[in-house]
C-alpha cells in the first residue's frame, strides 16, 4: 500500500552545521510533499512544501529537493540554530486530499 | 486569529467509558480531519470530512466515530475506549477539498486509556 519512510529517526548536529532529511514515497501518483516541523506540546505546522512538477524550493534557510524518477525528497536546513530543534515529517499526497507521513525525525541542534 | 482548536488537551480515562474529544475551526474551511501520532508510526489519519455530512474512514477508523454536523466542528468520538488507542490526537483543517495544501492542525490531545 501507499507508505513513506524517512530517515533519520533522529539527527544531532551542531549548531551552524546542517542538517539533512531523507524520504521515500511508494507511490509514483504522489504529487505533493509537504514538510511540518512539530515543537514540543504543538500541532505539526507546514514549513515547506514541494510539488511534482519542479526540483527544487528553497526559503531563507531551508530547501526542498525533489526526484520523482527515484521517488525520493529531502529537507535541507543549512546554518542550524538551536530554534531548529523539533521533530520533522514528511508527508506525499497520492490523491486528492490525502497525506501519507513519514514516522518523522527528532532534530537536536546543539549549542 | 485563525486556528484549530481540540478539547480537552489531556485526558486519562478507564476502558469502556465513552469520550468525546471536540475540534473547531475558525476559518470556514470545508476539509477536516483526525490523525493519531504514535512512536515511529508517524501521524496516521483516523476519519475525515469533506464538508458537512459528509464522512470518510481514513487508515485506522476501528474504534472511532466522528460527525459533522456544522462545518467548523469536527467531534471524535469513542464509544467503549480501550488501551490501544492511547495516543496523541490532532485535529486539522484544509481551506478546499481540492487538494492536500497546508492543513492546519490543532494542538493536540494527549489520551491516557487505563
Amino acid at each position: 500500500g501507499e507508505n513513506v519512510e524517512q530517515h533519520p529517526s533522529t539527527l544531532s548536529v551542531q549548531e551552524g552545521d546542517s542538517a539533512v532529511i531523507k524520504c521515500t514515497y511508494s507511490d509514483s501518483a504522489s504529487n505533493y510533499f509537504p514538510w511540518y516541523k512539530q515543537e514540543l506540546g504543538k500541532g505539526p505546522q507546514l514549513i515547506i512544501d514541494i510539488r511534482s512538477n519542479v526540483g527544487e524550493k528553497k526559503d531563507q534557510r531551508i530547501a526542498v529537493t525533489l526526484n520523482k524518477t527515484a521517488k525520493h525528497f529531502s529537507l535541507h536546513i543549512t546554518e542550524t540554530q538551536p530554534e531548529d530543534s523539533a521533530v520533522y515529517f514528511c508527508a506525499a499526497s497520492p490523491h486528492t486530499d490525502k497525506l501519507i507521513f513519514g514516522t518523522g525525525t527528532r532534530l537536536q541542534v546543539f549549542p | 486569529e485563525a486556528q484549530v482548536t481540540q478539547n480537552p488537551r489531556y485526558l486519562i480515562t478507564v476502558t469502556g467509558k465513552k469520550l468525546t474529544v471536540t475540534c473547531s475551526q475558525n476559518m470556514n474551511h470545508e476539509y477536516m480531519s483526525w490523525y493519531r501520532q504514535d512512536p515511529g508510526l508517524g501521524l496516521r489519519q483516523i476519519y475525515y470530512s469533506m464538508n458537512v455530512e459528509v464522512t470518510d474512514k481514513g487508515d485506522v477508523p476501528e474504534g472511532y466515530k466522528v460527525s459533522r454536523k456544522e462545518k467548523r466542528n469536527f467531534p471524535l468520538i469513542l464509544e467503549s475506549p480501550s488501551p490501544n488507542q492511547t495516543s496523541l490526537y490532532f485535529c486539522a483543517s484544509l481551506p478546499t477539498s481540492g487538494g492536500a495544501d497546508t492543513q492546519y492542525f490543532g494542538p493536540g490531545t494527549r489520551l491516557t486509556v487505563l
